[in-house]
């Protein structure tokens, strides 16, 4: 079946310190990656996506991330965590079934501290 | 400010009543779609459409129904509402389906089944 991955249920980091939020994918055929971020009580809001080119794709608010395919990975990274960036990050991959169905990780709560 | 509009924020039910979700955009997307979201599962679709007049059943249909008269408007309604359809609901929308755009999405639906 086609799916992301998100091992970590939480990610703790202090502010100024890299983060990395992992995601891994299974898809047939050439993936298509998104990473969105939800703040509490709102949608879901588009990060950045991989579709094809630079393996480094680079974001809003500072945020990255690495396609990575002999890993199958996609993970998302910041060189310097804000205490605002705590949210609940979501990856997910496209597949083709006919029409844009996005697949989405079960999530990673991502707490930055002071 | 353009985006899409969810009604009601947040709404407790007794079982067996119908409900009905509305989500309007203003971005003159094509394609919307309807999600809920449940701890630990990430986001799931219920519903889609690729374009006014036409619907599709996602991963999670069956208690569901959705109509699309037009561009702008996509309600989601629970026929007959129970307990396991509590849930934060999503609407999202794209230009359209099949594309690489990402999909925009409203603040959500608390829906609580008694």
């Amino acid at each position: 079946a086609q799916s992301v991955a998100q091992p970590e249920d939480q990610v703790n980091v202090a502010e100024g310190n890299p983060l990395t939020v992992k995601c891994t994918y299974s898809v047939s055929g050439n993936p298509y990656l998104f990473w969105y971020v939800q703040y509490p009580n709102r949608g879901l809001q588009f990060l950045l996506k991989y579709i094809t080119g630079d393996n480094l794709v680079k974001g809003s608010y500072g945020f990255e991330a690495e396609f990575n395919k002999s890993q199958t990975s996609f993970h998302l990274k910041k060189p310097s965590a804000l205490v605002s960036d705590s949210a609940l990050y979501f990856c997910a991959v496209r597949v083709n079934t006919g029409f844009q169905k996005l697949v989405f990780g079960t999530g990673t709560r991502l707490l930055v501290s002071p | 400010i353009a985006g899409i509009t969810q009604a009601p924020t947040s709404q407790i039910l007794a079982a067996g009543r119908r409900m009905t979700l509305r989500c309007t955009q203003d971005m003159r997307h094509n394609a919307m779609y309807w999600y809920r979201q449940d701890l630990g599962l990430g986001l799931r679709l219920i519903h889609y459409s690729n374009t006014a007049g036409t619907t599709g059943k996602g991963e999670v249909p069956d208690g569901y129904s959705v109509s699309r008269a037009n561009t702008d408007d996509f309600p989601l309604t629970l026929a007959s509402a129970v307990p396991s359809q509590t849930s934060v609901y999503f609407c999202a929308s794209s230009e359209q389906t099949g594309s690489n755009q990402p999909q925009h999405f409203g603040d959500g639906t608390r829906l609580s089944i008694l």
